[in-house]
């Protein structure tokens, strides 16, 4: 099946520094990839839709400024939170669909980032 | 009212149990439902897709009433290995953009 590569897996920052989390798509061409946020026991919260070749559509109340999304290839999608603060600790996920594969409803993430902010 | 609600649990079996697991949403124009699984601290994987038909797959059965907007998952003869967090999620539109997740059901299956 299809598979979507995270990286890193975890990473640890000082406040203030930013921290960049690499999407790809490993075997299927994805246009759309999408970024979620997870706090512990809590539901993943769509952040913002990564579309290739244009700028990405944040949900609200998402600062676009602070998580920048580059979606530069059909394969790879980046999201960088920038000045990050102890609060942006997270478990950050990204998804894509594999718009030509059998279940075109499945999403398929990423391994996800841990990040912590010290 | 949420989008997706579910019942957190935990729902804490013997091997061997079967369960239940509901699910409700809140906008009648969902076009298509899932459920996916989490283990802890991984990333979710789909479980199966629901059908308006009801659906099977070995151990795992899911049914959709669109009427109450409602899905539920049912797991038959619960094994250690189905100890995991169950999302519920509702796909809102055809372009895939609007997936929102339940807070998920977490199950705890025992020896």
């Amino acid at each position: 099946g299809a598979v979507v590569s995270q990286h890193p897996s975890r990473v640890i920052c000082k406040s203030g520094t930013s921290v960049k989390i690499e999407c790809r798509s490993l075997d299927f061409q994805a246009t759309t990839m999408f970024w979620y946020r997870q706090f512990p026991k809590k539901s993943l919260m769509l952040m913002a839709t990564s579309n290739e070749g244009s700028k990405a559509t944040y949900e609200q109340g998402v600062e676009k400024d602070k998580f920048l999304i580059n979606h530069a290839s059909l394969t790879l999608s980046t999201l960088t939170v920038t000045s990050a603060h102890p609060e942006d600790s997270s478990f950050y996920i990204c998804s894509a669909r594999d718009q030509w594969g059998q279940n075109t409803g499945e999403l398929f993430f990423g391994e996800g980032s841990r990040l912590t902010v010290l | 009212r949420k989008e997706v609600e579910q019942d957190p649990g935990p729902f804490n079996v013997p091997e061997g149990a079967t369960v239940a697991f509901n699910c409700t949403y809140s906008n009648s124009a969902s076009q298509s439902f899932f459920w996916y699984r989490q283990d802890c601290r991984k990333e979710p994987k789909l479980l199966m897709s629901v059908y308006s038909s009801g659906n099977e797959d070995g151990r795992f059965t899911a049914q959709l009433n669109r009427a109450s907007q409602y899905i539920s998952l049912l797991i038959r003869d619960s094994k250690l290995s189905d100890s995991a967090t169950y999302l519920c999620v509702v796909n809102s539109n055809q372009a895939g953009t609007a997936l929102i997740f339940g807070k998920g059901t977490t199950l705890s299956v025992s020896s």
